[in-house]
């Protein structure tokens, strides 16, 4: 029930391509879908978040789609660039309190 | 605003010993949480700590344990250190700890290694 499954491991795209990450979750009690990146030697940066009370969120080049009866969740990030190239993880929250359960996260690289 | 701040940034320790880590969180944050990252099983919540109380707990073993002090910093200790307590440890803080999900900022992690 604490799972939250992310695919693919890793990616590679070339400039100016869409990257699309995919989760999906167990638990219903989840009302709370953040995207974090991470690069070597760092910890882990916010992208975006979600709610369930929508299905699409978008900031800049990212987008979080939503399916709240499929239990699913996506990032897309148009424009790849190679400054995207970092580790992207999925998590979910919202049981009690501040916990986040992460995905295993998805390697990107962005060829110039 | 200064981020969140971990100290040290890098240990080395051996079998059997303990350590201390210490987070910052963000000024006039009061909710802070550990994470474990490694290779084999990524990033796994240790635990979270509201107004100097541990509120929420994850899969870990009595060795690790916690504590936030009035000005909302936390520590983490780690007694009988094993090799495979090698991992970056992540503190992260949020605003509230109104008892609502929010926003976790991650600091940049403490380097655990164990020989």
């Amino acid at each position: 029930q604490q799972q939250v499954k992310q695919s693919p491991q890793s990616l590679i795209v070339q400039k100016g391509g869409i990257s699309i990450i995919n989760c999906a979750y167990e638990n219903t009690a989840f009302d709370y879908f953040p995207w974090y990146q991470q690069f070597p030697g760092k910890g882990p940066a916010l992208l975006i978040a979600i709610r369930p009370d929508v299905s699409e969120k978008k900031e800049g080049r990212f987008t979080i789609s939503f399916n709240k009866s499929a239990k699913q969740f996506s990032l897309h990030i148009m424009d790849s660039q190679p400054g995207d190239s970092a580790t992207y993880f999925c998590a979910a929250g919202g049981e009690y309190g501040n916990k986040l359960v992460f995905g295993a996260g998805t390697i990107l690289r962005v060829k110039s | 605003k200064a981020g969140v701040t971990q100290t040290p940034r890098y240990l080395i320790k051996t079998r059997g010993q303990q350590v201390t880590l210490s987070c910052s969180p963000i000024s006039g944050h009061r909710s802070v949480s550990w994470y474990q990252q490694t290779p084999g099983q990524g990033l796994q919540f240790l635990f979270e700590y509201f107004s100097e109380t541990q509120r929420n707990k994850g899969n870990f073993p009595g060795r690790f344990s916690g504590r936030q002090f009035s000005n909302s910093r936390s520590e983490m200790n780690v007694s009988t250190l094993e090799l495979g307590d090698s991992a970056l440890y992540l503190c992260a803080s949020s605003p509230t700890g109104t008892g609502k999900q929010e926003t976790q900022y991650f600091g940049p992690g403490t380097r655990l290694l164990v020989l």
